[in-house]
C-alpha cells in the first residue's frame, strides 16, 4: 500500500522568505501526488497535484512543488511567503485506479509558522 | 455560496450518546467522503459513497454508519459514542470519486466526547 511521510512537523520561516515543505512517499509506481493546506478552523483546500508529465507543477496562491522519482519525493516550495501562509500543510498519495481503490493517503501535516 | 457545508460545527457530548453530524454538497458531484482527523492531526478516510453506494469502508467501528439519502447528502451517525471518538469529522465530495479528481472539504465537525 501506498504511504507519505512529512518529515517536519513545524516549520518557522520569515515572511518574504523562500519555503520548501518536505514529502516523501513510499509507492512501486508513479503515484498521484497532491499538497493540501488547512488554514486555522477551515477544511482542506487543493494546492496542486501531480499524475504524470512534467515533474514541476505550478499550484495556486505561488505553490510549486517538484516529483522526483529517484528520490521518491514531492516537496512543496514558494519563493516569498506571505504572513496568510500559516497554516497545515498535508501532502497525500493516491495508487492510480485499479490498485486500492479512490482512497487518499495523507501525511501528519506540517505546521508552518511566519514570523514577521 | 458554500460548496460542502457540514451541520452542526461544534458537537459537545456524553460517552454513550448517539449523534449524527450532516453533510451536503451543492456541486453536483457524485462522491462524498467521510475523513477523520485526531488530535495530532492525523488525516484518515473513514468512508466513500458514489452515487448513494458505498465504495470506500476503512476499519471503522461499527458505531459509525454512513447514511445518503441522496448523492448530494452524505450524514455520519455515531451510536454509543466513546472518549476516542473526539476528533475533526471533515466531508468531502468529488466529481466521480477519481483519484485524479479535486476533493472539496467542508469546515470540519468538531466533536468533543465527554
Amino acid at each position: 500500500a501506498q504511504s507519505v511521510t512529512q518529515p517536519d512537523i513545524h516549520i518557522t520561516v520569515s515572511e518574504g522568505a523562500s519555503l520548501e515543505l518536505r514529502c516523501n512517499y513510499s509507492y512501486g509506481a508513479t503515484p498521484y501526488l497532491f499538497w493540501y493546506v488547512q488554514s486555522p478552523g477551515q477544511g482542506l483546500q487543493l494546492l496542486l497535484k501531480y499524475f504524470s508529465g512534467d515533474t514541476l507543477v505550478q499550484g495556486i496562491k505561488g505553490f510549486e512543488a517538484e516529483f522526483k522519482r529517484s528520490q521518491s519525493s514531492f516537496n512543496l516550495r514558494k519563493p516569498s511567503v506571505h504572513w496568510s501562509d500559516a497554516a497545515e500543510y498535508f501532502c497525500a498519495v493516491g495508487a492510480p485506479e485499479g490498485d486500492s481503490g479512490y482512497a487518499l493517503n495523507f501525511g501528519k501535516g506540517t505546521s508552518l509558522l511566519v514570523t514577521p | 455560496d458554500t460548496a460542502v457545508s457540514q451541520t452542526p460545527k461544534y458537537l459537545v457530548t456524553q460517552m454513550g450518546n448517539d449523534k449524527s453530524i450532516k453533510c451536503e454538497q451543492n456541486l453536483g458531484h457524485d462522491t462524498m467522503y467521510w475523513y477523520k482527523q485526531d488530535s495530532k492531526k492525523f488525516l484518515k478516510i473513514m468512508f466513500s459513497y458514489n452515487n448513494k453506494e458505498l465504495i470506500i469502508n476503512e476499519t471503522v467501528p461499527n458505531r459509525f454508519s454512513p447514511k445518503s439519502p441522496d448523492k448530494a447528502h452524505l450524514n455520519l451517525h455515531i451510536n454509543s459514542l466513546e472518549l476516542g471518538d473526539s476528533a475533526v469529522y471533515f466531508c468531502a465530495s468529488s466529481q466521480e470519486g477519481r483519484l485524479r479528481e479535486t476533493q472539496y472539504f467542508g469546515p470540519g465537525t468538531r466533536l468533543l466526547v465527554l
